[in-house]
């Protein structure tokens, strides 16, 4: 079985301060770790993952997401924060074993000028 | 490539009436996953399919859902009959070898 967390469901954040999105998961085998953005009326788009390799991984509009294997997180993060970064964000996780992704329920990531 | 394209954008409908809502996939992708998103339960995964057949149907929610993919370029989600219950954005999504998920920009349903 696979599964993730995503303790918080809003995150607030002042623009030019950094944010971290936070995710936990959990399977049986080897994790595939995604993240996707959510804007209002639109699908999810992908924002980056982890397969294997370098815990650190660097995705679209400067986001990146730490791998950490012993804590089995995959937080989200970006150095400066941009209002236009206010959006739902999801964490997934796929074991290497299965064919489908399972999302978190979401974190409502708001930027203020 | 356009990306996933799901149609109607819209559905408005009555209670009762069958509903069909349809997905084209990114072409060279064998991966197609049906999702809703509701407020109180969030994204749930309907139904994928690999290679045309359906894998995995449990998050169906009852008999009245239904998903067929007759060729790797369409699908098709239909509700018979409707229920307001159901009323939600659907969503279609394509992946290569079941990574990265390309999301089309799904059907807002409304079951009055």
């Amino acid at each position: 079985a696979q599964s993730v967390a995503q303790p918080e469901d809003q995150v607030n954040v002042a623009e030019g301060n950094p944010l971290t999105v936070k995710c936990t998961y959990s399977v049986s085998g080897n994790p595939y770790l995604f993240w996707y953005v959510q804007y209002p009326n639109r699908g999810l788009q992908f924002l980056l993952k982890y397969i294997t390799g370098d815990n650190l991984v660097k995705g679209s509009y400067g986001f990146e997401a730490e791998f950490n294997k012993s804590q089995t997180s995959f937080h989200l993060k970006k150095p400066s924060a941009l209002v236009s970064d206010s959006a739902l964000y999801f964490c997934a996780v796929r074991d290497t074993n299965a064919g489908k992704s399972t999302f978190g329920d979401g974190t409502t990531l708001t930027v203020k000028p | 490539d356009a990306g996933v394209i799901q149609s109607p954008r819209h559905e408005v409908t009555e209670m009762g009436q069958e509903v069909t809502l349809r997905c084209k996939p990114i072409s060279g992708h064998d991966y197609l996953f049906w999702y809703r998103q509701t407020m109180m339960r969030g994204l749930e995964l309907l139904i994928y399919f690999n290679n045309n057949v359906p894998i995995d149907d449990s998050g169906m929610p009852e008999d009245r859902f239904s998903a067929k993919m007759p060729n790797a370029s369409f699908s098709t989600l239909k509700i018979q009959p409707s229920e307001p219950r159901d009323s939600a954005v659907y969503f279609c999504a394509s992946s290569f070898r079941g990574e990265k998920l390309f999301f089309g920009s799904g059907t807002q349903l409304s079951v009055l």
